[in-house]
Protein backbone atom coordinates (compact mmCIF):
# COMPACT_ATOMS: atom_id res chain seq x y z
CA UNK A 1 0.00 0.00 0.00
CA UNK A 2 1.30 3.34 -0.51
CA UNK A 3 2.64 5.30 2.36
CA UNK A 4 4.43 7.95 3.70
CA UNK A 5 5.60 8.35 7.26
CA UNK A 6 7.25 11.46 9.05
CA UNK A 7 8.37 10.35 11.71
CA UNK A 8 9.26 13.40 13.49
CA UNK A 9 5.78 15.12 14.70
CA UNK A 10 7.27 18.02 15.73
CA UNK A 11 10.85 19.60 15.95
CA UNK A 12 11.61 22.76 17.40
CA UNK A 13 14.89 24.81 17.15
CA UNK A 14 16.90 28.34 17.46
CA UNK A 15 16.30 30.94 14.41
CA UNK A 16 19.88 30.51 11.85
CA UNK A 17 20.32 26.83 12.66
CA UNK A 18 19.58 23.92 9.90
CA UNK A 19 16.92 21.85 10.21
CA UNK A 20 16.43 18.34 8.07
CA UNK A 21 12.79 16.84 7.65
CA UNK A 22 12.39 13.65 7.17
CA UNK A 23 10.09 11.31 5.14
CA UNK A 24 10.08 7.98 4.08
CA UNK A 25 7.78 6.06 1.29
CA UNK A 26 6.60 3.02 0.76
CA UNK A 27 4.96 2.57 -3.24
CA UNK A 28 4.31 -0.32 -5.33
CA UNK A 29 4.22 2.27 -8.53
CA UNK A 30 7.03 1.89 -10.40
CA UNK A 31 7.09 5.74 -11.88
CA UNK A 32 6.00 8.28 -9.35
CA UNK A 33 5.98 11.75 -7.97
CA UNK A 34 6.99 12.74 -4.59
CA UNK A 35 6.16 16.32 -2.80
CA UNK A 36 6.70 18.58 -0.31
CA UNK A 37 3.92 20.98 0.80
CA UNK A 38 4.00 24.05 3.65
CA UNK A 39 1.00 24.80 5.90
CA UNK A 40 1.65 27.94 7.63
CA UNK A 41 -0.82 28.66 10.39
CA UNK A 42 -3.50 30.64 7.88
CA UNK A 43 -3.85 27.16 7.00
CA UNK A 44 -3.24 27.42 3.39
CA UNK A 45 -1.13 24.48 1.51
CA UNK A 46 1.30 26.07 -0.28
CA UNK A 47 3.32 24.04 -3.05
CA UNK A 48 7.35 23.89 -2.46
CA UNK A 49 8.56 20.85 -4.58
CA UNK A 50 7.58 18.22 -7.01
CA UNK A 51 10.27 15.17 -7.65
CA UNK A 52 9.94 12.61 -10.33
CA UNK A 53 11.16 9.18 -9.40
CA UNK A 54 13.56 8.76 -11.79
CA UNK A 55 14.99 11.80 -11.28
CA UNK A 56 17.51 11.14 -7.98
CA UNK A 57 19.41 14.61 -8.26
CA UNK A 58 19.34 16.98 -5.36
CA UNK A 59 17.60 20.02 -5.51
CA UNK A 60 18.26 23.09 -3.62
CA UNK A 61 16.37 26.45 -4.01
CA UNK A 62 17.61 29.23 -1.97
CA UNK A 63 17.43 28.04 1.65
CA UNK A 64 15.73 25.07 1.22
CA UNK A 65 17.35 21.60 -0.36
CA UNK A 66 15.50 18.12 -1.25
CA UNK A 67 17.75 14.92 -0.89
CA UNK A 68 15.61 12.13 -2.83
CA UNK A 69 17.53 8.78 -2.08
CA UNK A 70 15.41 6.01 -3.76
CA UNK A 71 17.77 3.04 -2.44
CA UNK A 72 16.50 4.51 0.84
CA UNK A 73 12.51 5.44 -0.17
CA UNK A 74 13.66 8.69 1.57
CA UNK A 75 13.34 12.19 0.45
CA UNK A 76 14.11 14.71 3.08
CA UNK A 77 13.99 18.17 3.31
CA UNK A 78 16.60 20.40 4.83
CA UNK A 79 15.91 24.45 5.46
CA UNK A 80 19.41 26.17 6.04
CA UNK A 81 19.54 29.04 7.97
CA UNK A 82 15.86 28.88 9.06
CA UNK A 83 14.00 31.85 9.78
CA UNK A 84 10.78 32.29 12.00
CA UNK A 85 8.64 32.68 8.85
CA UNK A 86 9.06 29.15 8.16
CA UNK A 87 7.61 28.12 11.07
CA UNK A 88 4.56 25.86 9.70
CA UNK A 89 3.47 22.18 9.23
CA UNK A 90 5.40 20.65 6.50
CA UNK A 91 3.94 17.64 4.64
CA UNK A 92 5.46 15.10 2.31
CA UNK A 93 3.30 13.42 0.06
CA UNK A 94 3.07 10.59 -2.73
CA UNK A 95 1.19 10.25 -5.64
CA UNK A 96 -0.65 7.09 -6.24
CA UNK A 97 -1.90 6.65 -9.67
CA UNK A 98 -5.57 5.62 -10.72
CA UNK A 99 -6.92 3.54 -13.53
CA UNK A 100 -7.98 6.95 -15.14
CA UNK A 101 -4.09 8.15 -15.41
CA UNK A 102 -5.00 10.53 -13.09
CA UNK A 103 -3.58 10.43 -9.61
CA UNK A 104 -3.99 11.67 -5.81
CA UNK A 105 -1.65 12.42 -3.37
CA UNK A 106 -1.03 10.51 -0.08
CA UNK A 107 0.26 12.90 2.28
CA UNK A 108 2.27 12.16 5.44
CA UNK A 109 0.97 12.93 9.23
CA UNK A 110 3.40 16.33 9.16
CA UNK A 111 5.90 17.82 11.01
CA UNK A 112 5.14 21.33 12.89
CA UNK A 113 8.13 23.18 13.19
CA UNK A 114 9.13 26.16 15.05
CA UNK A 115 11.30 28.48 14.58
CA UNK A 116 12.09 30.27 17.95
CA UNK A 117 13.82 34.11 17.70
CA UNK B 1 -2.42 34.76 -11.65
CA UNK B 2 -5.46 33.91 -9.18
CA UNK B 3 -4.80 30.76 -7.23
CA UNK B 4 -7.69 28.44 -6.15
CA UNK B 5 -10.54 29.63 -4.42
CA UNK B 6 -13.08 28.55 -1.94
CA UNK B 7 -15.91 29.68 -0.38
CA UNK B 8 -17.13 29.82 2.68
CA UNK B 9 -13.87 29.69 4.71
CA UNK B 10 -15.74 29.27 7.62
CA UNK B 11 -18.49 27.11 8.46
CA UNK B 12 -20.40 26.62 11.61
CA UNK B 13 -23.34 24.11 11.63
CA UNK B 14 -25.77 22.49 13.71
CA UNK B 15 -25.84 18.68 13.74
CA UNK B 16 -28.18 17.38 10.89
CA UNK B 17 -27.99 20.51 8.77
CA UNK B 18 -27.20 20.35 5.21
CA UNK B 19 -23.97 22.33 3.79
CA UNK B 20 -22.77 23.14 0.56
CA UNK B 21 -19.04 24.15 -0.31
CA UNK B 22 -17.83 26.09 -3.28
CA UNK B 23 -14.26 25.72 -5.34
CA UNK B 24 -13.04 27.69 -8.01
CA UNK B 25 -10.27 26.31 -9.49
CA UNK B 26 -7.37 28.05 -10.92
CA UNK B 27 -9.09 29.31 -14.37
CA UNK B 28 -6.91 26.30 -17.30
CA UNK B 29 -6.77 23.48 -14.86
CA UNK B 30 -8.95 20.67 -15.77
CA UNK B 31 -8.88 18.79 -13.13
CA UNK B 32 -9.97 19.25 -9.57
CA UNK B 33 -9.82 17.16 -6.16
CA UNK B 34 -11.51 17.16 -3.43
CA UNK B 35 -9.29 16.21 -0.01
CA UNK B 36 -10.35 16.48 3.92
CA UNK B 37 -8.17 17.23 6.49
CA UNK B 38 -8.44 16.33 9.98
CA UNK B 39 -6.68 18.09 13.19
CA UNK B 40 -3.17 16.84 13.50
CA UNK B 41 -3.28 14.54 9.80
CA UNK B 42 -2.53 15.41 6.49
CA UNK B 43 -5.15 15.45 3.75
CA UNK B 44 -6.82 13.13 2.78
CA UNK B 45 -8.48 12.47 -1.12
CA UNK B 46 -12.29 12.34 -1.32
CA UNK B 47 -12.98 13.07 -4.99
CA UNK B 48 -11.79 13.91 -8.72
CA UNK B 49 -13.35 15.60 -11.47
CA UNK B 50 -11.98 15.48 -14.86
CA UNK B 51 -13.44 18.29 -16.54
CA UNK B 52 -17.64 17.67 -15.20
CA UNK B 53 -17.28 13.92 -15.15
CA UNK B 54 -16.44 12.76 -11.23
CA UNK B 55 -13.88 9.81 -12.28
CA UNK B 56 -12.55 8.74 -8.78
CA UNK B 57 -14.34 8.50 -5.34
CA UNK B 58 -12.70 7.37 -2.16
CA UNK B 59 -14.29 5.18 0.26
CA UNK B 60 -14.24 8.02 3.25
CA UNK B 61 -17.18 9.67 1.01
CA UNK B 62 -20.42 8.12 2.43
CA UNK B 63 -23.14 8.42 0.92
CA UNK B 64 -24.26 11.80 2.47
CA UNK B 65 -21.51 13.71 1.00
CA UNK B 66 -22.18 14.40 -3.08
CA UNK B 67 -20.19 16.64 -5.53
CA UNK B 68 -20.45 18.38 -8.85
CA UNK B 69 -18.69 20.32 -11.11
CA UNK B 70 -21.77 20.91 -13.97
CA UNK B 71 -19.36 23.00 -16.05
CA UNK B 72 -16.53 21.81 -15.84
CA UNK B 73 -15.43 25.43 -13.82
CA UNK B 74 -16.51 25.14 -10.53
CA UNK B 75 -17.33 22.62 -8.15
CA UNK B 76 -19.97 21.97 -4.60
CA UNK B 77 -19.44 19.73 -2.17
CA UNK B 78 -22.57 19.08 -0.18
CA UNK B 79 -22.71 17.34 3.36
CA UNK B 80 -26.11 16.09 3.68
CA UNK B 81 -27.26 15.46 7.53
CA UNK B 82 -24.06 16.57 8.77
CA UNK B 83 -22.37 15.01 11.79
CA UNK B 84 -19.70 15.30 14.53
CA UNK B 85 -17.41 13.81 12.43
CA UNK B 86 -17.75 15.52 9.48
CA UNK B 87 -15.55 18.41 11.52
CA UNK B 88 -12.95 19.00 9.38
CA UNK B 89 -11.12 21.02 6.88
CA UNK B 90 -12.24 20.32 3.63
CA UNK B 91 -9.61 21.47 0.83
CA UNK B 92 -9.80 21.89 -3.40
CA UNK B 93 -6.95 21.69 -5.58
CA UNK B 94 -6.61 21.97 -9.20
CA UNK B 95 -3.82 20.85 -11.82
CA UNK B 96 -2.78 20.96 -15.44
CA UNK B 97 -3.43 17.23 -16.52
CA UNK B 98 -0.80 15.47 -14.50
CA UNK B 99 0.78 18.68 -13.07
CA UNK B 100 0.82 19.60 -10.18
CA UNK B 101 -2.22 19.83 -7.90
CA UNK B 102 -2.54 23.38 -6.46
CA UNK B 103 -4.66 23.60 -3.19
CA UNK B 104 -7.16 26.40 -2.49
CA UNK B 105 -7.23 27.95 1.32
CA UNK B 106 -9.81 25.37 2.44
CA UNK B 107 -13.12 25.56 4.20
CA UNK B 108 -13.21 24.95 7.86
CA UNK B 109 -16.41 22.99 9.19
CA UNK B 110 -17.67 22.61 12.77
CA UNK B 111 -20.64 20.51 13.62
CA UNK B 112 -22.29 21.57 16.92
Amino acid sequence: AQKVTQAQTEISVVEKEDVTLDCVYETRDTTYYLFWYKQPPSGELVFLIRRNSFDEQNEISGRYSWNFQKSTSSFNFTITASQVVDSAVYFCALSEHFASSASKIIFGSGTRLSIRP
Amino acid sequence: DTGVSQDPRHKITKRGQNVTFRCDPISEHNRLYWYRQTLGQGPEFLTYFQNEAQLEKSRLLSDRFSAERPKGSFSTLEIQRTEQGDSAMYLCASSLGSNTQYFGPGTRLTVL
